[in-house]
């Protein structure tokens, strides 16, 4: 039972340009979302997050949209810059407890 | 800060035999999570602590893993006896206040099982 779903396993942006990673989620229960950024042998760092209450969070480069009604969520990086180039995780939490997660999506950014 | 540290970074150990995967939090941190990543599963919880007592254990695979949380600093995960199929890199997190602020993973532990 999938309940984060990151459907695309990989997406390849140009520098500068935006890149836009999308998550779905199917528990109504979730009440805070989370991404998160992982290099290779290390562990994932969180990015940004936004509660349930809010259909937007910024924090510079950096956007998560939150549409509730669809059950999706996606994250905003403008520009992208090279050392954006890892896996981003999207996470989802219902009531503040323990942290699911999606399969991850693998960003190159080529210059 | 030093931030989350796990130890070891990476541990190869014959089939059948314990392995204890070590964690210490941030300090401070009251609640801790005990992930493990596979390529075919992704990232899964397997348990949590919220200030030191277990909450949530049913993502332990089965009875050969435990963990504990004698006092707050420390966590251990012990698999007993192991396998192949637990080849895997296993994260250990701690979380210290609001869940938007993020929960704070270590570096992992590769393990491999032969």
């Amino acid at each position: 039972d999938q309940q984060v779903k990151q459907n695309s396993p990989s997406l390849s942006v140009q520098e500068g340009r935006i890149s836009i990673l999308n998550c779905d989620y199917t528990n109504s229960m979730f009440d805070y979302f989370l991404w998160y950024k992982k290099y290779p042998a290390e562990g994932p760092t969180f990015l940004i997050s936004i509660s349930s209450i809010k259909d937007k969070n910024e924090d510079g480069r950096f956007t998560v949209f939150l549409n509730k009604s669809a059950k999706h969520l996606s994250l905003h990086i403008v520009p992208s810059q090279p050392g954006d180039s890892a896996v981003y995780f999207c996470a989802a939490t219902p009531r503040s407890q323990k942290l699911v997660f999606g399969q991850g999506t693998r960003l190159t950014i080529n210059p | 800060d030093a931030g989350v540290i796990q130890s070891p970074r990476h541990e190869v150990t014959e089939m059948g035999q314990e392995v204890t995967l070590r964690c210490k939090p941030i300090s401070g941190h009251n609640s801790l999570f005990w992930y493990r990543q596979t390529m075919m599963r992704g990232l899964e919880l397997l348990i949590y602590f919220n200030n030191n007592v277990p909450i949530d254990d049913s993502g332990m695979p089965e009875d050969r893993f435990s963990a504990k949380m004698p006092n707050a600093s420390f966590s251990t995960l012990k698999i007993q006896p192991s396998e192949p199929r637990d080849s895997a890199v296993y994260f250990c997190a701690s979380r210290g206040g609001d869940v938007g602020y993020g929960y704070t993973f270590g570096s992992g532990t590769r393990l491999t099982v032969v």
